[in-house]
Order: structure tokens, then C-alpha cells, then sequence
């Protein structure tokens, strides 16, 4: 069984572009949850898809934004960026939600420069 | 808003000893997770708790929520080189069934050979 892809592992952008980040959920997975994760914040939420609406949102600007589509598959986007939007984004799905454990995928490292 | 903390930060252990982290919450746990990320990797699922006082065992890990689930700890008995990596404990059910996890900061583990 294939696990969570995201697209692509590694990225530099330039301060004020905008970039978009794929994921692909586990066959079945109907939630799709977005993180962000840096050294000095931690794990932080930014939010969650399920079934193509987005369920929750975390503490973050309106430059952060996200959609799922019917397969669901989920992007994230991010515009005009800053050089604090550096890290590691990690998107995880689950079969329902809270009850079963999230599969993370293995990221992708977002550089600004 | 809601807190999840985890102490200690670091921990350097030798080969063979004990180790335990701690996970404290400000307000009433729902369900607590737990995590472990390698070095240069993302969070895996290791277990999930849901009743007071429940006592999770996987191999030489010990899985423990607390009486008033507020609190919820992870000991590990003789350590192993494999053991390397950080600890996540994450709240899962205080936000409903939406897919959000409030992770605490981690804790880290070094194991010398």
C-alpha cells in the first residue's frame, strides 16, 4: 500500500513568489491535514480537508491556503513569501480523522531566499 | 489557547539505560498521540490513548495517560541506537473530529553506542 507522497521534497523560492505544494493521500484516506515544522515553532497546524472541505484551520495569514480535490488529493499554496516561511511542510491523511493515527508523508523543504 | 508541553527538551542517554518523556496539557486531554520523528525524517504514528489512566505497552515502550488526562508519558526500557530520534506527543481530540493535532515541541533523544 502506497504511503503519503508529496510533491516536490525539495523547493527554493524567492522572497515574494508564491509556490504550490502537492500531496497524495494513501488510497481511501479522505482527510488530508497540512503542517508546518521549524526549529523554533514546532509542529504547527495549518489546516485540514475532508472530502474536499476544509474542516479546520490553524493561526496562520491568508497567504496560506489549500483545497482537496474529489480524488483526494490536496495542495497547499503560499503567496508572497516571506523568508520566515522556510521549513518543512508535512501533509498527513487519515481514514476519518482523529481516531486512527495520521500517516505523514515525508515533506517538503520550502527554502526562501 | 491550548498548550501542549513536553519536558525534558534533549536527552542523552547511554545504550541500555531508561529513558522517559513527559507530555502536560493545559486543559483536559481528549485523546493523546504519539510520534516519532528521525533524524531527517517525518512523524510516525506510534499510539494512540483514550481512557483515563490507560497503560499502552509496544516491545520496551511504555505508553501512560494520566488519571486526569492532563498528562501522558512515554518511557522507553533499555535503550537501543535505534531509539535515536524525537518524541511527539499530540492532542488529537480536542478539536473534534476535524484532523488537528496540537503537537508539543518534542523531546530528544541521543542514544550513545
Amino acid at each position: 500500500k502506497a504511503g503519503v507522497t508529496q510533491t516536490p521534497r525539495y523547493l527554493i523560492k524567492t522572497r515574494g513568489q508564491q509556490v504550490t505544494l502537492s500531496c497524495s493521500p494513501i488510497s481511501g484516506h479522505r482527510s488530508v491535514s497540512w503542517y508546518q515544522q521549524t526549529p523554533g515553532q514546532g509542529l504547527q497546524f495549518l489546516f485540514e480537508y475532508f472530502s474536499e472541505t476544509q474542516r479546520n484551520k490553524g493561526n496562520f495569514p491568508g497567504r496560506f491556503s489549500g483545497r482537496q480535490f474529489s480524488n483526494s488529493r490536496s495542495e497547499m499554496n503560499v503567496s508572497t513569501l516571506e523568508l520566515g516561511d522556510s521549513a518543512l511542510y508535512l501533509c498527513a491523511s487519515s481514514s476519518s480523522g482523529r481516531n486512527y493515527g495520521y500517516t505523514f508523508g515525508s515533506g517538503t523543504r520550502l527554502t526562501v531566499v | 489557547g491550548q498548550q501542549v508541553m513536553q519536558i525534558p527538551q534533549y536527552q542523552h542517554v547511554q545504550e541500555g539505560e531508561d529513558f522517559t518523556t513527559y507530555c502536560n496539557s493545559s486543559t483536559t486531554l481528549s485523546n493523546i498521540q504519539w510520534y516519532k520523528q528521525r533524524p531527517g525524517g517525518h512523524p510516525v504514528f506510534l499510539i494512540q490513548l483514550v481512557k483515563s489512566g490507560e497503560v499502552k505497552k509496544q516491545k520496551r515502550l511504555t505508553f501512560q495517560f494520566g488519571e486526569a488526562k492532563k498528562n501522558s508519558s512515554l518511557h522507553i526500557t533499555a535503550t537501543q541506537t535505534t531509539d535515536v530520534g524525537t518524541y511527539f506527543c499530540a492532542d488529537s481530540g480536542s478539536s473534534g473530529n476535524t484532523g488537528k493535532l496540537i503537537f508539543g515541541q518534542g523531546t530528544t533523544l541521543q542514544v550513545k553506542p
